[in-house]
């Protein structure tokens, strides 16, 4: 069974550094077609996809926020980390991470399990 | 950029009859790469199509997908009370993947 949680602090401050943890269970970050995506959804609003980060660590990442993301696993302890710079409080809301799978070799993937989110608000 | 329009924006029915949710993709998407969600108050997402017509693992056939191009839809047959939710469809098919603004669903 597929599991994953999302981990990290509730409060961060304008200007800062967010940094989420996805700690994940079921399924390998090295079997091939595997990979794990970041969705966000701010209060009230339509999901945005954010990231994933594959099987063989190649990383896809939203242009509007590529150069604030970062996305890394730990193959070793089951777990993806994803930083965000410059947080505004247009971040706030609850982020999710996801098990994404799709054709055999594919980078075009689904989420098909998704963790439970967490909730993130940007205030001074 | 793949946007996509969901219409209508809520869509009030009675447990029992059909739901038909529409998907428009802006420009043509292919229909590998097109997924239906559904979401309750509190919860996460949950995969119900993947591929455009391909139902996720558990999901009834009251479910099903379709469409091709630029059009696609989600029927739901027969409503139960566990289907009123917000629904997003979803490509994956060209970066940014990128998600409809939802269609809500409530009984009627």
């Amino acid at each position: 069974q597929i599991t994953l949680k999302e981990s990290g602090p509730t409060l961060v401050k304008p200007t800062q550094t967010l940094t989420l943890t996805c700690s994940f269970s079921g399924f390998s970050l090295t079997t091939s077609g595997v990979g794990v995506a970041w969705i966000r959804q701010p209060p009230g609003k339509a999901l945005e996809w954010l990231a994933t980060i594959y099987w063989d660590d190649q990383r896809r990442y939203n242009p509007s926020l590529e150069s604030r993301l970062t996305s890394t696993k730990d193959t070793s302890k089951h777990h993806v980390v994803l930083r965000m710079t410059s947080m505004d409080p247009v971040d706030t809301g609850t982020y999710y991470c996801a098990h994404t799978s799709g054709i055999r070799g594919s980078y075009r993937q689904y989420m098909d399990v998704w963790g439970q989110g967490t909730t993130v608000i940007v205030s001074s | 950029e793949i946007v996509l329009t969901q219409s209508p924006g809520t869509l009030s029915l009675s447990p029992g009859n059909t739901a038909t949710l529409s998907c428009r993709a802006s420009p043509i998407l292919s229909i590998k790469y097109l997924a239906w969600y559904h979401q309750k108050p509190g919860q996460a997402p949950r995969l119900l199509i993947y591929g455009t017509s391909n139902r996720a693992t558990g999901i009834p056939d009251r479910f099903s997908g379709s469409g091709s191009g630029t059009d696609f839809t989600l029927t739901i047959n027969r409503l139960e009370p566990e289907d009123f939710a917000v629904y997003y469809c979803h490509q994956y098919g060209n970066s940014p993947y990128t998600f409809g603004q939802g269609t809500k669903l409530q009984i009627q």
